[in-house]
This record gives structure tokens, C-alpha cells and sequence, in this order.
């Protein structure tokens, strides 16, 4: 069964530029979460949804952040005019059923240094 | 022990040795997860202890949970090389995996 896949695996933009996370859950989970995870801390949760539908977004960082899921599968989290202190890894989780448990499943992230 | 705005804490034994990692939390839960992280990957779920149990055990792995103070501790039994990651203990206060991380241990197992 493949995992949770993202892309691109590392990004280094200056302040400013603008950035893209893409995110491929496991093939039937409809929950899909958002998490920053600063360096030397724990992931934190920006955002999540249920198929297409945002559930909670109220700890994206400000109006530069921004997370789609159209079609229910595949996600994208943008930053807009990125600043130093975005600097962290981002990951991307499914939810699903397995062997009747429901878990998280976790992305190799996305790292991010913002010069 | 972990938890909130703290910077990883870092733990260091031998091949062969026990070694238990606490979790004090703050928000109410009925369950708390464990998880470890490797190097350049995603964290993954290795123990989940509800509020029911004061005791889950998987492999060599001991999960506790007290309720009453808020805690909880991850033991490893006859620690290997292989266990040498970074375990984090997250709750889940709304009962929808809305994960909240503490700031995790980062063990280290010396041959």
C-alpha cells in the first residue's frame, strides 16, 4: 500500500517568493491535516479537511498561507511572499482505517528554508 | 518530560538498557498518541493509549496514561540501535486526530 506522498521534498526561497506544497494522501482516506514542524519542535496543525471541505483552518498562520483540496484527494498548501520565520518542515497526514484502527499517516514532509 | 513551546529534550543510553519518556499535558484527552519520528521522515504512530487504560503494552514498548495528573510515560524494554529517533507524545482533545505534538525526546542508543 503506498503512503502519503509530498513534493517537492525541500524548497529555499528568499523572503518574499511565494511556494507551493503538494500533498497525495493514501487512496481512500477522506481526512487530510496540514502540519509546520519548526526545527527541534513538535509538527503543529494548520489546517484540515474532510474530502473537499475545509473543517478547520483557524491555526493557519495569517492570511499569507493559504490550502486547497478540490477534488477531496490531492492537496496543495501555498505560502504566499514567504518570510524567515516559515522557515520548518511541512507534513501532510491522511486518516484512514487499518486492521480496524482508525490512524494518522504521516508524509515524509516538505522542508522549507526562507533566506 | 515534554510538552508546550519547549525545544526538543535529548536522551542518551546504551544498547540493552531501559529508558522511559514522560508527557505531561495540558488540554483534556481520552487518548494519548505515541509517536516516533526518524530522520528526514513523518512521524508514525507506534502506541495509543485511551483514558480506559492505564496500561498498553505493544512489543517492548509500555504506554501509561494517568488521567488524574495529566501524564503520561513511553517505556522501551532492552533499548537497540534501532530505536535511536525522536518520540513525541500528542492528544487529541476533540477526538478527531486534531493532534496537538509536545515538544518531543530526541533518544540516542549507543552500541
Amino acid at each position: 500500500e503506498a503512503g502519503v506522498t509530498q513534493s517537492p521534498r525541500y524548497a529555499v526561497l528568499q523572503e518574499g517568493q511565494a511556494v507551493s506544497f503538494w500533498c497525495d494522501p493514501i487512496s481512500g482516506h477522506d481526512t487530510l491535516y496540514w502540519y509546520q514542524q519548526p526545527r527541534d519542535q513538535g509538527p503543529q496543525l494548520l489546517v484540515y479537511f474532510r474530502d473537499e471541505a475545509v473543517i478547520d483552518n483557524s491555526q493557519l498562520p495569517s492570511d499569507r498561507f493559504s490550502a486547497v483540496r478540490p477534488k477531496g484527494t490531492n492537496s496543495t498548501l501555498k505560502i504566499q511572499s514567504a518570510k524567515q520565520g516559515d522557515t520548518a518542515t511541512y507534513l501532510c497526514a491522511s486518516r484512514g482505517d487499518r486492521g480496524g484502527q482508525d490512524t494518522q499517516y504521516f508524509g515524509p514532509g516538505t522542508r522549507l528554508l526562507v533566506l | 518530560s515534554q510538552w508546550g513551546e519547549e525545544n526538543l529534550q535529548a536522551l542518551s543510553i546504551q544498547e540493552g538498557e531501559d529508558v522511559t519518556m514522560n508527557c505531561s499535558y495540558k488540554t483534556y484527552t481520552t487518548v494519548v498518541h505515541w509517536y516516533r519520528q526518524d530522520s528526514g521522515r513523518g512521524p508514525a504512530l507506534i502506541i495509543l493509549i485511551r483514558s480506559n487504560e492505564r496500561e498498553k503494552r505493544s512489543g517492548r514498548l509500555r504506554a501509561t496514561l494517568d488521567t488524574s495528573s495529566q501524564s503520561s510515560s513511553l517505556s522501551i524494554t532492552a533499548a537497540q540501535c534501532e530505536d535511536t529517533a525522536v518520540y513525541f507524545c500528542a492528544t487529541d482533545p476533540s477526538g478527531s486526530w486534531q493532534l496537538i505534538f509536545g515538544s518531543g525526546t530526541q533518544l540516542t542508543v549507543m552500541p
